[in-house]
């Protein structure tokens, strides 16, 4: 099978843009689940979807979105970026999300100038 | 709120040796608790997991202790090798949430 794929690979965009990234998970995945990490602060969960339903929402603001497709592939929004925004973005994709195992994607890096 | 504190953030131990990783989470209802290994540039990748009515785990070299009165969960793995050396980040999940929480994860160095 193959594995979760993300797109783009890398971003640069400037402040006050926006940006759209892409995650086609695993065939047979229904859940996706999208995480910021930066260094020293780990992976923190943004949200998950489950046959395009998002289950639950991490504590960022609301210029972060995102969105689930019938064929469960996902996008995140970011709108009106700022600098704190670069980061690494990885989706994840399981079969349920109900606490099975989790695979991730290669990642999509962000940077904000 | 719910949140997952890890220690030690590095860690050098020489070849051979073993590592020992602890977790401590805060939310009562976390049942599952996977460990990933990230290396440099890489995806995380799931290396074990246990589940709550599970007391420990081992697979090969690596094992995970889940202690749920106090909250804590550990992964040790033995005979230390280079390859071994990357950022291990532990998560805690309940079923009801369908949500992870992760540690901050833990720079693990192997010296040979």
């Amino acid at each position: 099978k193959a594995g979760v794929t993300q797109t783009p690979r890398y971003l640069i965009k400037t402040r006050g843009q926006q940006v759209t990234l892409s995650c086609s998970p695993i065939s047979g995945h229904r859940s996706v689940s999208w995480y910021q990490q930066t260094p020293g602060q780990g992976l923190q969960f943004l949200f998950e979807y489950f046959s395009e339903t998002q289950r639950n929402k991490g504590n960022f603001p609301g210029r972060f979105s995102g969105r689930q497709f019938s064929n469960s592939r996902s996008e995140m929004n970011v709108s009106t970026l700022e600098l704190g925004d670069s980061a690494l973005y990885l989706c994840a994709s399981s079969l349920t999300g109900n606490t099975d195992t989790q695979y991730f994607g290669p990642g999509t890096r962000l940077t904000v100038l | 709120g719910e949140n997952v504190e890890q220690h030690p953030s590095t860690l050098s131990v020489q070849e051979g040796d073993s590592a020992v990783i602890k977790c401590t989470y805060s939310d009562s209802a976390s049942n599952y608790f996977p460990w990933y290994k990230q290396e440099l540039g890489k995806r995380p990748q799931l290396i074990i997991d246990i589940r709550s009515n599970v007391g420990e785990k081992k697979d090969q070299r690596i094992a995970v202790t889940l202690n749920k009165t106090a909250k804590h969960f550990s992964l040790h793995i033995t005979e230390t090798q280079p390859e071994d050396s990357a950022v291990y980040f532990c998560a805690a999940g309940d079923s009801g949430t369908y949500k992870y929480i992760f540690g901050t994860g833990t720079r693990l160095k192997v010296l040979a």
